[in-house]
């Protein structure tokens, strides 16, 4: 099946910093990808769907600002914290479409991000 | 809206035995089912994915089967290992969507 990394798995910062994650396709390009957000004991929750050129579009409840999403490449997206805040702890991880193949979704390995 | 329940939402089973997770959803126009296999702090595995028109699909040891009309889907785990301890996530993708609803997992430990 298709691949889709992601980086880092976790990352620990400092309150009030910004945090990068990246998601890549590895083996296909992804018009769409999709980043959520995942409580302890909780379903994934859907943040954003980030277009390739366009911008994101973000459900309901989700701060553009505080969650910037890039998608500038057919391979890469990344979701930015910015002045992370304790209570943005979370576990993330983004899903990539193939277009080829949109029958499945295809998920990165997550990360988890700690702000103390 | 789609809603999605996993049911039990924890499980602890002897190694060996035969089990059965369930996954429930409200709105059966779906474009297809989609199990996953998550481990404690990593992303999702796919498991198995049933398109709408079809009622089972088996891969080793796993079997899920989809009853569109009832709302239901099951994941039976045959002779269950302690590899199989994960936590289990059923998603639904409604037709003409591409984002799929999770539920929320079913958490399973199998004891040696």
């Amino acid at each position: 099946g298709a691949v889709v990394s992601q980086h880092p798995s976790r990352v620990i910062c400092k309150s009030g910093t910004s945090v990068k994650i990246e998601c890549r396709s590895l083996d296909f390009q992804a018009t769409t990808m999709f980043w959520y957000r995942q409580f302890p004991k909780q379903s994934l929750m859907l943040m954003a769907t980030s277009n390739e050129g366009s911008k994101a579009t973000y459900e309901q409840g989700v701060e553009k600002d505080k969650f910037l999403i890039n998608h500038a490449s057919l391979t890469l997206s990344t979701l930015t914290v910015t002045s992370a805040h304790p209570e943005d702890s979370s576990f993330y991880i983004c899903s990539a479409r193939d277009p080829f193949s949109n029958t499945e979704a295809f998920f990165g390995q997550g990360t988890r991000l700690t702000v103390v | 809206k789609q809603e999605v329940t996993q049911i039990p939402a924890a499980l602890s089973v002897p190694e060996g035995e035969n089990l059965v997770l369930n996954c429930s959803f409200t709105d059966s126009a779906i474009y297809n089912l989609q199990w996953f296999r998550q481990d404690p702090g990593k992303g999702l595995t796919s498991l198995l994915l049933i398109q709408s028109s079809q009622r089972e699909q088996t891969s080793g040891r796993l079997n899920a089967s989809l009853d569109k009309s009832s709302g239901r889907s099951t994941l039976y785990i045959a002779a269950s290992q302690p590899g199989d301890s994960a936590t289990y996530l059923c998603a639904v993708k409604t037709g003409g969507s591409y984002i799929p609803t999770f539920g929320r997992g079913t958490s399973l430990i199998v004891h040696p």
